[in-house]
């Protein structure tokens, strides 16, 4: 069964500058989707950013880029200049293309402070 | 455009109660998902539906059942509610097999049961 992990809780960031949230996860599949899943306060699951894993590029979304190594199975998520409204919870999720369940798996999330 | 939405957004339940949380989604998506949110665990799949008249059971589906009568509506009941069921419910649905895959999430049900 494939497994996600984060593997740090809670992170804090200055405004402005640059953090990485990791994620690792199990799999013996070769073809599925990740994703970044943002929660702010307001509990409300927003996309982020999404890699499929026959894109061998990294995928990029303005301040948002991951680091997608499919060997070592680690996708984590940078965040360029950090802003106040880029505090939330960080849901790092896994989605299989080949065994037909359609099933999301995610991690347990990581909590960013974004300090002043 | 409404998206996915979830009713109702906070309930009060005595251990025993029955009820039942509705999701409906106006995008015309295939495949629909229950999710329940716990401090530490992240969202867990509870069930989900590939189609209209379609279920099946997530990571824990024990104590909920689910309908899907119709394609925009997606029902998880709690028939006897237990303390352990207190929780944030999340609802998502998505086109399924396509590229440009996403899931689209409700605002979620807080759910209290005492």
């Amino acid at each position: 069964a494939q497994t996600v992990t984060q593997s740090q809780p809670e992170m804090s960031v200055q405004e402005a500058e640059t953090v990485t949230l990791s994620c690792t996860y199990d799999t013996s599949e070769s073809d599925y989707y990740l994703f970044w899943y943002k929660q702010p306060p307001s509990r409300q699951m927003i996309l982020v950013i999404r890699q499929e894993a026959y894109k061998q590029q990294n995928a990029t979304e303005n301040r948002f880029s991951v680091n997608f190594q499919k060997a070592a199975k680690s996708f984590s998520l940078k965040i360029s200049d950090s802003q106040l409204g880029d505090a939330a919870m960080y849901f790092c999720a896994y989605r299989s293309e080949t065994s037909g369940t359609y099933k999301y798996i995610f991690g347990t999330g990581t909590r960013l402070k974004v300090l002043a | 455009n409404a998206g996915v939405t979830q009713t109702p957004k906070f309930r009060v339940l005595k251990t025993g109660q029955s009820m039942t949380l509705l999701c409906a989604q106006d995008m015309n998506h295939e495949y629909m998902y229950w999710y329940r949110q716990d401090p530490g665990m992240g969202l867990r799949l509870i069930h989900y539906s590939v189609g209209e008249g379609t279920t099946a059971k997530g990571e824990v589906p024990d104590g909920y059942n689910v309908s899907r009568l119709k394609k925009q509506n997606f029902l998880l009941g709690l028939e006897s509610a237990a303390p352990s069921q207190t929780s944030v419910y999340f609802c998502a649905s998505t086109w399924g097999q396509v590229t440009e895959e996403t899931q689209y999430f409700g605002p979620g049900t807080r759910l209290l049961v005492l």
